[in-house]
């Protein structure tokens, strides 16, 4: 079963707007873990924010927070005041499987933001 | 500065090739991953491991296997390398923390490898 679905292939948006990249996922698990990274095309991997199950408060890391719906099983990227330099692909991911002593890291596919002038 | 090191960027292999893909990592990280990035398939996790000669299996390990005989490297063999495997492979390591899940993961630069 999918862990992790990003149901975006691409989005576009102007550059100053925001954007928002869906995120839903699927674990039995109580305590877990959600990642956004973004991979310019470059090719490397950047770690942008977390947000834990039992967080209560979104996480906020500058431009980027986290829109997290417990009930429904997402947690949102949303990219305030979108940058050229934001055209990428953006990848969500969930860390499970503590009670099994072990961590497992499942992405999604992946959504590419493209940022227009 | 944190480093996770993929020894090759670009390789080439014919099939039947016996192929080691070889990670280093040095921040003294329990946890190590292999994905495989395709287009419209994202990352899939293929083989991961927590602990020196511990490995799990991923969503798709088949034509995989990995080695962990050092706490710093992790390796990833294709027995007999076919041209469904051409495709850009991931190392990951991250801190084993136990109960608190806030570790983030660190990416190589990643491998292409194309299989002629």
């Amino acid at each position: 079963a999918q862990k992790i679905t990003q149901t975006q292939p691409g989005m576009f948006v102007q550059e100053k707007e925001a954007v928002t990249l869906d995120c839903t996922y699927d674990t039995s698990d109580q305590s877990y873990g959600l990642f956004w990274y973004k991979q310019p095309s470059s090719g490397e991997m950047i770690f942008l924010i977390y947000q834990g199950s039992y967080d209560e408060q979104n996480a906020t890391e500058g431009r980027y927070s986290l829109n997290f719906q417990k009930a429904r099983k997402s947690a949102n990227l949303v990219i305030s005041a979108s940058q050229l330099g934001d055209s990428a692909m953006y990848f969500c991911a969930m860390r499970e499987g503590r009670n099994t002593g072990f961590q497992k890291l499942v992405f999604g596919t992946g959504t590419r933001l493209l940022v227009s002038p | 500065d944190v480093k996770v090191t993929q020894s090759s960027r670009y390789l080439v292999k014919r099939t039947g090739e016996k192929v080691f893909l070889e990670c280093v990592q040095d921040m003294d990280h329990e946890n190590m991953f292999w994905y495989r990035q395709d287009p419209g398939l994202g990352l899939r996790l293929i083989y991961f491991s927590y602990d020196v000669k511990m490995k799990e299996k991923g969503d798709i390990p088949e034509g995989y296997s990995v080695s962990r005989e050092k706490k710093e490297r992790f390796s990833l063999i294709l027995e007999s390398a076919s041209t469904n495997q051409t495709s850009m492979y991931l190392c990951a390591s991250s801190l084993e923390t136990g109960f608190d899940l806030n570790t983030e993961a660190f990416f190589g630069q990643g491998t292409r490898l194309t299989v002629v």
